[in-house]
């Protein structure tokens, strides 16, 4: 199985900071990387896949990047909503795995 | 519009075999490439992938839950049924239904439903 190890676990920011999560795999999984949110008491929301594409209707300010084994998600200005929990999941090959999830709090 | 709702017992004892079904509409499973997939969360903790099942029947599960796990469909209904035997406390967690088209992240979700084993 390919683990995805996410960091930090926990990050504690202000409304319009910048904030970066990153998700590593344990071998190579080219751009077949998914991000998620998931607000508490929610089901998961795909926010990005295929390393930096957005889902329709996800806001600009989210990005992502990386290739091979190194992945980022980056929010540039944190807004209020995006408070939440965030997966990276690696789609290349099954089983499927996910991240252990950053948890995004308010400061 | 796409929808997915997962209803099954939420309540289930130790060593009992549990079903799940996925109740989905907006799509077909009929179609080239669909998929639909179950992926859980115990409380607190991470997701955890679980089945899938393509629109040609075919199916892959998670090496560590396939002795215990079968996802069968049903398009003429748009369903999606899992079943998980020998159920443990540790198998306590919200169950989510989720449909992939073409690649493997999932673009739709159910609200989930959690499943305690209890005795």
């Amino acid at each position: 199985d390919i683990q995805m190890t996410q960091s930090p676990s926990y990050v504690s920011a202000s409304v319009g900071d910048r904030v970066t999560i990153t998700c590593r795999a344990s071998q190579g999984i080219g751009t077949w990387l998914a991000w998620y949110q998931q607000e508490p008491g929610k089901a998961p929301k795909l926010l990005i896949y295929a390393t930096s594409v957005l889902q329709s209707g996800v806001p600009s300010r989210f990005s992502g990047s990386g290739s091979g084994t190194d992945f980022t998600l980056t929010i540039s200005s944190l807004q209020p909503q995006d408070f939440a929990t965030y997966y990276c999941q690696q789609a290349i090959n099954f089983p499927l795995t996910f991240g252990g999830g950053t948890k995004v709090d308010i400061k | 519009q796409i929808s997915l709702k997962e209803s099954g017992p939420t309540l289930v004892k130790p060593t009992q075999t549990h079903t799940l079904t996925c109740t989905f509409s907006g799509f077909s499973l009929n179609t080239r490439g669909a998929g639909v997939g179950w992926i859980r969360q115990p409380p607190g903790k991470a997701l955890e992938w679980l089945a899938v099942i393509f629109w040609d029947d075919d199916k892959r599960y998670s090496p560590s839950l396939k002795s215990r796990l079968t996802i069968t469909k049903d398009t003429s209904k748009n369903q999606v049924f899992l079943t998980m035997t020998n159920m443990d406390p540790v198998d306590t967690a919200t169950y989510y239904c989720v449909y992939r088209h073409g690649s493997n992240w999932y673009t739709s979700w159910g609200q989930g439903t959690l499943v305690t084993v209890s005795s």
